[in-house]
């Protein structure tokens, strides 16, 4: 049980355009999901917390209008990076709580090329 | 704000011996969680094992334990008859009790089973 997804797995983009990554809770409902960022051989680094039905918070840095985050319903969060450049290369992995329960579940990630 | 850090970048064992990897954490907080997460080559993140502050007794899965000192604020992860299949970058991370479910992670320490 507790299975997320990611869609999809890899993508490569033009850099100006935009590029959705889908996460999805397979087998629970979740109020909460989380997407980071990480960098090749570095941690996890937090981006935006995304609960369903209300605005995302974003953390300290992060420009909420290149990086919208949507959390439509119980099982399914996007994260669209908007006009994507170089920089914003990266490999991008989100994470679901089911319920009232504490423990983050994580997706197997995207590994996004903006060339 | 809590910090987690993890002063081994990299660490080597031999298939079959036991290896200990290190982490503290900064927190004025008495209720929180303590994780350790593996990543593999894959990058799929792998919850190895979880403890709760309250309880004094040491977690342990199979071949996976930890050393708790909550006065010391240290939370080490010994591995037992380290396998091939342990190789990957392991992550130390904190949850503050209800405070949303959020994660800190500490900076990872790449692990590397010899044969």
């Amino acid at each position: 049980g507790a299975v997320v997804s990611q869609h999809p797995s890899r993508v490569i983009c033009k850099s100006g355009t935009s590029v959705k990554i889908e996460c999805r809770s397979l087998d629970f409902q979740a109020t909460t999901m989380f997407w980071y960022r990480q960098f090749p051989k570095q941690s996890l680094m937090l981006m935006a917390t995304s609960n369903e039905g209300s605005k995302a918070t974003y953390e300290q840095g992060v420009e909420k209008d290149k990086f919208l985050i949507n959390h439509a319903s119980l099982t399914l969060s996007t994260l669209t990076v908007t006009s994507a450049h170089p920089e914003d290369s990266s490999f991008y992995i989100c994470s679901a709580v089911p319920g009232l329960a504490y423990e983050q579940y994580f997706g197997p990630g995207t590994r996004l090329t903006v060339t | 704000a809590q910090t987690v850090t993890q002063s081994q970048p990299e660490m080597s064992v031999q298939e079959a011996e036991t290896v200990t990897l290190s982490c503290t954490y900064d927190t004025s907080e008495n209720n929180y969680y303590l994780f350790w997460y593996k990543q593999p080559p894959s990058r799929q993140m792998i919850l190895v094992i979880r403890q709760e502050a309250y309880k004094q007794q040491n977690a342990t899965e199979n071949r996976f334990s930890v050393n708790f000192q909550k006065a010391a604020k240290s939370f080490s992860l010994k591995i037992s008859d380290s396998q091939l299949g342990d190789t990957a970058m392991y992550f130390c991370a904190f949850m503050k009790h209800w405070a949303g479910n959020k994660l800190v992670f500490g900076a990872g320490t790449i692990l590397r089973v010899k044969s």
